[in-house]
């Protein structure tokens, strides 16, 4: 098993283009997640998903969307890139285990962006 | 609004000390309590605590929770400076999502 892939692992973008960071999962894992890391702030929930088809937004989602097609891929689309938007973004899965707690999340290496 | 809060933010110890980071946390719905251990790249998993008072221990590294005082602490002993890095605390309040703290930076010295 891969676990979580990101791709890519940098990039550098200009004020006001759009990207979509890639990420996936070949685990099978319901619950998928990405997160931005800013120095002194630890990690932020920006988009979430329970499953296929359905996504929801975390604490800082403004200026960035999802989808969630298949289990396998959430990938995170910027519309319009900012300054502040250079961070190193995570994205993470875990699963559900009947009875007990959800797993703990497995993170991808992370892509660190910067806009300029 | 979920909140965790890690202390200290910084710390800089000897080879062979012992240290103990905090990590407080105030959740509308708490589920599990996640430590995690990050050098340059991916947070790794250490721990994950749901019931109070049971200590979960992995070589040098062990954690505890208090869920009646919305506490947290991680201990490492004979610290090593492998061990340096930053420890990310969290909370889970849902199934898919975890609230972070800011990260202790831990630095051992030789």
């Amino acid at each position: 098993n891969a676990g979580v892939t990101q791709t890519p692992k940098f990039q550098v973008l200009k004020t006001g283009q759009s990207m979509t960071l890639q990420c996936a999962q070949d685990m099978n894992h319901e619950y998928m997640s990405w997160y931005r890391q800013d120095p002194g702030m630890g990690l932020r929930l920006i988009h979430y998903s329970v499953g296929a088809g359905i996504t929801d937004q975390g604490e800082v989602p403004n200026g960035y969307n999802v989808s969630r097609s298949t289990t396998e891929d959430f990938p995170l689309r910027l519309l319009s890139a900012a300054p502040s938007q250079t961070s190193v973004y995570f994205c993470a899965s875990s699963y559900s285990r009947q009875g007990r707690e959800n797993t703990e999340a497995f993170f991808g290496q992370g892509t660190r962006l910067t806009v300029v | 609004e979920d909140k965790v809060v890690q202390s200290p933010l910084s710390l800089v110890v000897h080879e062979g000390d012992t240290v103990t980071l905090n990590c407080s946390y105030e959740v509308t719905n708490f589920r599990s309590l996640l430590w995690y251990k990050q050098e340059k790249k991916a947070p790794t998993f250490l721990f994950m605590l749901t019931s109070s008072g049971i200590e979960k221990k992995s070589g040098r590294l062990s954690s505890i929770l208090d869920k009646k005082e919305l506490f947290s602490i991680l201990n490492i002993t004979a610290t090593q400076t492998g061990d340096s890095a930053i420890y990310l605390c969290a909370v889970r309040p849902s199934g898919s999502r975890l609230t972070f703290g800011e990260g202790t930076q831990l630095t051992v010295n030789p």
